[in-house]
């Protein structure tokens, strides 16, 4: 597919527990960012990865967050001991490396944490 | 800190204009985005601009920029129901590498 993909689409889980969250970018996008939505909110930026290095991660929120991205293409997002707070849809984007301006953004993996 | 506020509502009726307004806080954002996002749909990119720029129409929409005033706006002409969507606001730093979203406007379209 052209697009980002993302999967699951929908998860839940019992508070407590670990995920996982999985983000393909479109092919070639060497930057790619994690971005929070809760209801009625915009997204809310997490992490931005440059290749396979997290180039800034100043919107994860605790330690219990956690991002890699080995081979500088897809990416999973990590969540340790989930809590009820965590419950969102985490939204995954890509750019191409000669323009970062256009984010592209996949559909979202929507969160219950129960 | 970065802020980026929208009002949460707007209704027209199909065929008219839709102005979507926008306030940011932070002077030195570079880029200004807007972006829809239709029920069950990802974020769809609409447009940008640079902060060195008043204005950028592209086909039914017209973004305004005043950076006196950080302020910006979304126009729709000819408002279609297929334009029912919630539209948020953004802005970047030079950087690019983070968007800060407004909390996004619900355009419904009456008949």
């Amino acid at each position: 597919g052209a697009g980002v993909s993302q999967t699951p689409s929908n998860k839940v889980t019992e508070k407590g527990k670990y995920v996982e969250l999985r983000c393909d970018p479109i092919s070639g996008h060497t930057a790619l960012y994690w971005y929070r939505q809760s209801l009625g909110q915009g997204p809310e930026f997490l992490i931005y990865f440059q290749g396979t290095g997290a180039a800034d991660d100043s919107g994860l929120p605790n330690d219990r967050f956690f991002a890699v991205r080995p081979e500088g293409s897809v990416s999973t997002l990590k969540i340790q001991r989930t809590e009820r707070g965590d419950s969102a849809v985490y939204l995954c984007a890509s750019s191409s490396g000669t323009n970062r301006l256009e984010q592209y953004f996949g559909p979202g993996t929507r969160l219950t944490v129960t | 800190g970065e802020d980026v506020e929208q009002s949460l509502f707007l209704s027209v009726r199909e065929g008219d204009s839709s102005v979507i307004n926008c306030t940011y806080t932070d002077s030195s954002s570079t880029y200004l985005y807007w972006y829809k996002q239709e029920p069950g749909a990802g974020l769809q990119l609409l447009t940008y601009i640079f902060s060195n720029m008043d204005m950028k129409q592209d086909q039914r929409l017209t973004v305004l920029l005043n950076k006196k005033d950080k302020h910006l706006s979304l126009r729709i002409a000819d408002t279609q129901t297929g334009d029912s969507a919630i539209y948020f606001c953004a802005d970047a730093y030079s950087s690019a590498s983070k968007i800060i979203f407004g909390s996004g406007t619900r355009l419904s379209i009456r008949p």
